[in-house]
């Protein structure tokens, strides 16, 4: 079955710098690849996701790039803030397959 | 809220007891999961089920039970088997399209 793993699993920038995030996936019949976001004591709500029929998606501060041939996935946060603090999962599931399989979370502190 | 509800928000159990959890969706989802999240950590796959009267066991199935009766239910019990049940428990219900996730608002658990 897919194997998700994700890295790293805690990232400390300053406010105004970038960060990324990089996952990794076992199953090449994989292609959707969703970015979850999860604030303290909230539920995880999707971001940004990518299909395998597109390398990069952007959406304003925020980008998904996605390396098929090497099966690796990364989240981009440009300009980061403060608000951009949380837990953030990223996932791999099979267009109307089964099992949706998410990586193991990377905690994201801004700092002021 | 997302269409898809937990409850309680909050729940307290005395060692020993067997206490269920309520997940509803109102998508018309066929797919249900049930997570775990510990302070800190990532979501720990506890049973899944893909379609009514069939689920599977996830990574940390020991001490819980689930049973689908109905396309839009999805409870968990939390049995006194569970030896470290103190936890922020998350579900999920997924599309046909397998695609997209939708979580509840979860329910934080304590023992005491």
């Amino acid at each position: 079955g897919e194997n998700v793993e994700q890295h790293p699993s805690t990232l400390s920038v300053q406010e105004g710098d970038s960060a990324v995030i990089k996952c990794t996936y076992s199953d090449s019949a994989s292609n959707y690849f969703p970015w979850y976001k999860q604030e303290l004591g909230k539920r995880p709500q999707l971001i940004i996701d990518i299909r395998s029929n597109v390398g990069e998606k952007k959406d304003q501060r925020i980008a998904v790039t996605l390396n098929k041939t090497a099966k690796h996935f990364s989240l981009h946060i440009t300009e980061t803030q403060p608000e951009d603090s949380a837990v953030y999962f990223c996932a791999a599931s099979i267009v109307y397959g089964q099992n949706f399989v998410f990586g193991p979370g990377t905690r994201l502190s801004v700092l002021p | 809220d997302g269409g898809i509800t937990q409850s309680p928000k909050y729940l307290f159990r005395k060692e020993g007891q067997n206490v269920t959890l309520s997940c509803e969706q109102n998508l018309n989802h066929d797919a249900m999961y049930w997570y775990r999240q510990d302070p800190g950590q990532g979501l720990r796959l506890i049973y899944y089920s893909q379609i009514v009267n069939d689920f599977q066991k996830g990574d940390i199935a020991e001490g819980y039970s689930v049973s689908r009766e109905k396309k839009e239910s999805f409870p968990l019990t939390v049995t006194s088997a569970q030896k470290n049940p103190t936890a922020f428990y998350l579900c999920a219900s997924i599309g046909r399209a397998n695609t997209e996730a939708f979580f509840g608002q979860g329910t934080r658990l304590t023992v005491v």
